[in-house]
């Protein structure tokens, strides 16, 4: 079974612009949720969609938002791009019910 | 609110000896699960494993095990024979085990290295 898989793995923009990742779920898993990565404040909670709604949030401005398609995949936007917006952004999918997340390689953000 | 303390920054270990990443936490929940999690230097997090608050059991997946102590609230993760590949940053993190409840709250992480 494939692994959660997200794209791009690099990205450079600059500030004041948007950016959109993408991660496609382990087949079968519903529930997709998203973290950020930094070295100063470590892995955040950012959201998490199970069915298409967002079902938990954590504490970021609404610059961050995300979605989720019938199919399971996610993106998550991020609008008027700040230096600190710079981080490693890390997808994770579980099962309903199931304990376990299971991440993605993550995408690389970097704001200049 | 839950929080995870790792206080051990980072640790150097020799290959084949046995070691121990400490975590402690503290939640409210009565019902929670706890992880562990690996993040070599290529930025995945690969799970390694899980304790259910509920289980009386200690967890072991092959060369990892969780020290699970309930009362002192410590879930501390037993690498043994260790091997140069195990040289990362490990995770402590947990959650609820809530029905929707998928937020994993993480520790500051513990580097690992394995010298030869």
């Amino acid at each position: 079974k494939a692994g959660v898989t997200q794209t791009p793995r690099y990205l450079i923009k600059t500030r004041g612009q948007q950016v959109t990742l993408s991660c496609s779920p382990i087949s079968g898993h519903r529930s997709v949720s998203w973290y950020q990565q930094t070295p100063g404040q470590g892995l955040q909670f950012l959201f998490e969609y199970f069915s298409e709604t967002q079902r938990n949030k954590g504490n970021f401005p609404g610059r961050f938002s995300g979605r989720q398609f019938s199919n399971s995949r996610s993106e998550m936007n991020v609008s008027t791009l700040e230096l600190g917006d710079s981080a490693l952004y890390l997808c994770a999918s579980s099962s309903q019910g199931a304990d376990t997340q299971y991440f993605g390689p993550g995408t690389r953000l970097t704001v200049l | 609110a839950q929080k995870i303390t790792q206080t051990q920054p980072g640790m150097f270990v020799q290959e084949k000896e046995a070691v121990t990443l400490d975590c402690t936490y503290d939640t409210s929940d009565q019902s929670y699960g706890l992880f562990w999690y690996k993040q070599p230097s290529s930025g995945e997090m690969i799970f390694l494993i899980y304790q259910g608050s509920y289980d009386e059991q200690n967890a072991t997946e092959g060369r990892y095990s969780l020290n699970f102590q309930k009362a002192r609230k410590s879930a501390n993760l037993v690498i043994s024979a260790s091997q140069l590949g195990d040289s990362a940053m490990y995770f402590c993190a947990m959650r609820p085990l809530i029905q929707g409840a998928q937020k994993l709250v993480f520790g500051q992480g513990t580097r690992l290295t394995i010298n030869p």
